[in-house]
């Protein structure tokens, strides 16, 4: 499967305590992006790099979360002293260089953080 | 700043209905637009795309048309199926917003045999 990979798929959590996410984008893929989803909301937007580059990160982001891609290929989210407002279903999406306005992006399937 | 607005769901339809889900947009620059579809237990994937104005994105059976003049991107489809039942979201990419996908909050359809 050459699609983007998300690990783990499920973490529970007590709260307080530090997680972290990984995502392996389709290869060769430049661009890398982290949303967060809630129940009924459309994916929100965190961050995003471009190659090992993070060039935007929302306001909203707390600054308990961090995220990095060393080298340019797989990206990791950590979220530290976890809240129970953090749980939501985690999302990387990637896209391949060319014409930006002409590609789409393709997603994991997510990681979804319960935190108790 | 870019954004994209939905109409709420859930739509109910019966199999072979025909389906209107309404989009539209805000956004600076020239923005392509997208439709997504999130399966149950699935990520989301490409539905169909339109990368600038009257330009028609279409894939199996599902269409949407670029409308600049009232800022909209409405997906149709003439006959539904259960196999149909899933959530949809509209999305734009644009200069204005540094390239990264701006999402609505997406429409669940329920498709009943």
């Amino acid at each position: 499967d050459t699609g983007v990979s998300q690990n783990p798929r499920h973490k529970i959590t007590k709260r307080g305590q530090n997680v972290t996410f990984r995502c392996d984008p389709i290869s060769e893929h430049n661009r890398l992006y982290w949303y967060r989803q809630t129940l009924g909301q459309g994916p929100e937007f965190l961050t995003y790099f471009q190659n090992e580059a993070q060039l935007e990160k929302s306001r909203l982001l707390s600054d308990r979360f961090s995220a990095e891609r060393p080298k340019g290929s797989f990206s990791t989210l950590e979220i530290q002293r976890t809240e129970q407002g953090d749980s939501a279903m985690y999302l990387c999406a990637s896209s391949p260089r060319g014409q930006v306005l002409n590609t789409e992006a393709f997603f994991g399937q997510g990681t979804r953080l319960t935190v108790v | 700043g870019n954004s994209v607005t939905q109409m709420e769901g859930p739509v109910t339809l019966s199999e072979e209905a025909f389906l209107t889900i309404n989009c539209t947009y805000t956004a600076t620059g020239y923005p392509s637009l997208f439709w997504y579809v999130q399966y149950p237990g699935e990520g989301l994937q490409l539905l169909l795309k339109a990368t600038k104005a009257d330009d028609k994105g279409s894939n199996k059976g599902f269409e949407a048309t670029y409308r600049k003049e009232t800022t909209s991107f409405h997906l149709e489809k003439g006959s539904v199926q259960v196999s149909d039942s899933a959530v949809y979201f509209c999305a734009l990419l644009s200069s204005g917003g540094s390239y990264i996908p701006t999402f609505g909050r997406g429409t669940s359809l329920i498709v009943h045999p």
